[in-house]
């Protein structure tokens, strides 16, 4: 049962390198979210989409872009990566169904260190 | 913008101690989901509460949503070590949102 599954597990990049950071989920589900997650922020949403061909901004988007590859793969991309965006980052799918109580599953994280 | 509230931030018990944890907001929430995660992985969902004055149990977990879905708390009897990690509260707003706010999270430690 892989679930949602994030890669890599840890990157070290330096200011101003671009990099994209991969999610798939075979649960076929609709939605698919990006977050990052900082000590004492919590959960914070970067991007989502609700479902196949779509993208919204969320909570924090600048400084990232995303793209809905198709309804299995939704990938995070860092352009020109500064050291705020230093964080663990987490992506989520959410079960189909009626409304938004459905749960979110999450993969297991990327550690990314900006230098 | 909506924001949910939790409170400790930290906590740290003895085995066999019973705590309890506040998630609150001034916004209504069509349900509440508790998430626990633990370090080097992702939060995993312990529960979704729906109906205000719901009271789920989970083993040693109780979880309540407030009468007004403002407020939920989570409850757990005589702790064990394996109880430690973070939990996390999570609001959702219904109809076609698709987004959830999350709490800062209360990291809980149970010593042996």
């Amino acid at each position: 049962n892989a679930g949602v599954t994030q890669t890599p597990k840890f990157q070290v990049l330096k200011t101003g390198q671009s990099m994209t950071l991969q999610c798939a989920q075979d649960m076929n589900h609709n939605s698919m979210y990006w977050y990052r997650q900082d000590p004492g922020m919590g959960l914070r949403l970067i991007y989502y989409s609700a479902s196949e061909g779509t993208t919204d901004k969320g909570e924090v988007p600048n400084g990232y872009n995303v793209s809905r590859l198709n309804k299995r793969e939704f990938s995070l991309r860092l352009e020109s990566a500064a050291p705020s965006q230093t964080s663990v980052y987490f992506c989520a799918s959410k079960g189909n169904g009626q409304g938004s109580n459905q749960p979110q599953h999450f993969g297991d994280g990327t550690r990314l260190s900006i230098l | 913008t909506q924001l949910l509230e939790q409170s400790p931030q930290f906590l740290s018990i003895q085995e066999g101690e019973n705590l309890t944890v506040y998630c609150n907001s001034s916004s209504v929430f069509s349900s509440l989901q508790w998430y626990r995660q633990e370090p080097g992985e992702g939060p995993v969902l312990l529960v979704t509460v729906v109906t205000g004055g719901e009271v789920k149990k989970l083993k040693r977990l109780t979880f309540q949503f407030g009468d007004a879905r403002k407020d939920s708390s989570l409850h757990i009897t005589a702790a064990q070590p394996g109880d430690t990690g973070l939990y996390l509260c999570a609001g959702a707003s219904g109809g076609s949102n698709y987004k959830l706010t999350f709490g800062k999270g209360t990291l809980l430690t149970v010593n042996p």
